[in-house]
């Protein structure tokens, strides 16, 4: 069964430029979460779907930050514009019912220069 | 609010012996707890995680950790590793009533020497 699934693995982009991180969570899962990892402050929850609808953003950093769920297998996060202080590792997550195990993706590594 | 503090950021060991990574919490209300590990340029795994019960949990690949709610403490350990066992460890706590909410470690990195 395929796990959850990030693209792109990694990325460097020029700051002030638009960055797209796609999920697609395993089948069935209806909570998907998206993470950052950073040296400095650990793992971060980011934002946190139900059934597809967003219940928890608190996380997220600021406005540059945005992520959509638009159906059932699909979540972006985009950075617009980028910053080099947003360069982590960003992970989207997915359970079958919230509270349930948590399944990571392998992470998309960004770099913004 | 709750928070995790892991508290040894490194932990070096030699290959079969025993180790035990520490893991404090502190919470207001009652809690999950789990440790997860990420081998490099991985995602994070489920190792093992208490929900109620028995306070001694066993995992995969030989690890198992103990909930001692007095000592708000969740401690893995295995009795003999192997160079496999190379990874990062985070400890990661979540409250009732909130329970997709995961709070994490800063992680501890295990490094199984020859």
């Amino acid at each position: 069964d395929a796990g959850v699934i990030q693209s792109p693995r990694h990325e460097v982009t020029e700051m002030g430029q638009e960055v797209t991180l796609r999920c697609k969570p395993i089948s069935g899962h209806n909570s998907l979460f998206w993470y950052r990892q950073t040296m400095m402050r650990g793992l971060e929850l980011l934002i946190y779907f139900n059934n597809n609808v967003p219940i928890d953003d608190s996380g997220m950093p600021e406005d540059r930050f945005s992520a959509k769920m638009p159906n059932a297998s699909f979540s972006t996060l985009k950075i617009q514009p980028s910053e080099p202080r947003d360069s982590a590792v960003y992970f989207c997550a997915s359970s079958l019912e919230a509270g349930n195990t948590i399944y990571f993706g392998e992470g998309s590594w960004l770099t913004v220069v | 609010a709750q928070s995790v503090t892991q508290l040894d950021s490194q932990v070096p060991v030699f290959e079969e012996a025993p180790v035990e990574l520490r893991c404090n919490y502190s919470s207001s209300v009652s809690v999950y707890l789990f440790w997860y590990v990420q081998y490099p340029n991985q995602g994070l795994q489920l190792l093992l995680k208490y929900l109620s019960g028995s306070t001694l949990v066993k995992g995969i690949n030989g690890f198992e950790a103990e909930f001692n709610k007095s000592q708000t403490s969740f401690h893995l350990r295995k009795p003999s590793v192997h160079i496999s066992d190379t990874a990062e460890y985070f400890c990661a706590v979540s409250q009732f009533g909130s329970n997709y909410k995961l709070t994490f470690g800063k992680g501890t990195l295990l490094t199984v020497n020859p």
